[in-house]
């Protein structure tokens, strides 16, 4: 079965500091792979994606995150957090067809 | 912002009743895809439509069921509501033809209320 796990309901971090927030996934074939975060009473922004090439993909506001084959993980990571990067973020994967498969989601609060 | 928007916003409505939420696609994109989140959860797949079609479902009933109209907006209906069907109803447009690797844009979404 098609999977993505986020092992952390949440994560807490001080602004300034670097930030990671874990996805490992479970997927046969090529993985694609996404992010996306949501604020409070609002739909899903993307953030970024994999589909093939560099394993450090960048994408927006500033955030990167790391395509890691043999972990199966795909790390969401951001080297100085903003206290308005504070929000829900959500990894996916799009295993085939048209449905793109969600973790649960781990909530980010950076604190000043 | 997208450019993905919804109707209406917020709605109440109470077991046994039907329902029509509605979704305008990002300019140029011409594939929309609906998905349910439940409170607490991250979304789950309902079902795609493509050129007026359905095109993929996920694991829903068929009191869930849709339409694509010729300017690519969608409607998603759900008919004899339950009350586990409360939930954040997201559409999300995308460009079909670039496979796999299209993004899909989500629009605000609606959040229904079951009584």
């Amino acid at each position: 079965a098609q999977s993505v796990a986020q092992p952390e309901d949440q994560v807490n971090v001080a602004e300034g500091n670097p930030l990671t927030v874990k996805c490992t996934y479970s997927v046969s074939g090529n993985p694609y792979l996404f992010w996306y975060v949501q604020y409070p009473n609002r739909g899903l922004q993307f953030l970024l994606k994999y589909i093939t090439g560099d394993n450090l993909v960048k994408g927006s506001y500033g955030f990167e995150a790391e395509f890691n084959k043999s972990q199966t993980s795909f790390h969401l990571k951001k080297p100085s957090a903003l206290v308005s990067d504070s929000a829900l973020y959500f990894c996916a994967v799009r295993p085939y067809g048209n449905k793109l498969v969600f973790g649960a989601g781990t909530i980010l609060r950076v604190k000043s | 912002e997208t450019g993905v928007t919804q109707s209406p916003t917020h709605l109440i409505k109470t077991r046994g009743q039907q329902v029509t939420l509605r979704c305008s696609s990002q300019s140029g994109h011409n594939t929309v895809s609906w998905y349910q989140q439940a409170l607490g959860q991250g979304p789950q797949f309902i079902f795609q439509y493509y050129r007026e079609e359905e095109n993929g479902r996920g694991n829903f009933p068929p009191r869930f069921s849709g339409l694509q109209f010729p300017n690519y907006s969608s409607e998603l209906n759900v008919n004899a509501l339950e009350l586990d069907d409360s939930a954040l109803y997201l559409c999300a447009s995308s460009l079909a033809g670039t496979g796999r690797t299209e993004t899909q844009y989500f629009g605000p979404g609606t959040r229904l209320l079951v009584l």
